[in-house]
């Protein structure tokens, strides 16, 4: 089963505008939340990550906003471009493991 | 620095026809990794090594075997595809953190098994 739930599937956002993934887990265990964004024909690559002592963490335009008690957490894109149009994927791992547990990606589409 | 590399990029196979990907870095990571991305699956990993000489399962090993005889490198290898192995395959790499690992991913090969 999916240990890591994302949503939305697709997103469509004007530029300028926010863009929001969510992400759920069950595993408590989990104790690291890292972002990844692909791009078409590329690998993942680690766009943001954060650990669950804090509740969020800002890089640029993006935040993850974490939420230990409902077990979710979230990427918010802010002003989106066109340029973040891809593939975003959230993840979750244990502290010490060598898994990373991905979500199934949501596809971002930024319209000019 | 090219960080990780894959080879081949992409590929036709025949069910029942084998092969092996192979995965380079040179980024001096002790930890290599293969995943297969489906759509609607996410990522999903295959086989791991923690170092020069070990391997160890994933989630989805079943039909694949994985070797890591020199450390820079982590072959995946089929020895008989089926269809259900149609994916597109990443291998990824990290040094030994702290607490976490981040991944370093290649660029990926394409796989088709007809």
């Amino acid at each position: 089963q999916q240990q890591v739930k994302q949503s939305p599937q697709s997103l469509i956002v004007q530029k300028g505008g926010i863009s929001i993934i969510n992400c759920a887990y069950e595993n408590t265990a989990f104790d690291y939340f890292p972002w990844y964004q692909q791009f078409p024909g590329k690998g993942p690559a680690l766009l943001i990550a954060i650990r669950p002592d804090v509740s969020e963490k800002k890089e640029g335009r993006f935040t993850i906003s974490f939420n230990k008690s409902a077990k979710q957490f979230s990427l918010h894109i802010m002003d989106s471009q066109p340029g973040d149009s891809a593939t975003y994927f959230c993840a979750a791992s244990m502290r010490g493991a060598n898994n990373l547990f991905f979500g199934t990606g949501t596809r971002l589409t930024v319209i000019p | 620095n090219a960080g990780v590399t894959q080879t081949p990029k992409f590929r036709v196979l025949k069910t029942g026809q084998s092969m092996t990907l192979l995965c380079a870095q040179d980024m001096n990571h002790e930890y290599m990794y293969w995943y297969r991305q489906d759509p609607g699956m996410g990522l999903r990993l295959i086989h791991y090594s923690v170092g020069e000489g070990t391997t160890a399962k994933g989630e989805v090993p079943d039909g694949y075997n994985v070797s890591r005889l020199k450390k820079q490198n982590f072959l995946l290898g089929l020895e008989s595809a089926a269809p259900s192995q149609t994916s597109v395959y990443f291998c990824a790499s990290s040094a030994l953190d702290r607490y976490h690992y981040e991944q370093y991913f290649g660029p990926g090969t394409r796989l088709t098994v007809t």
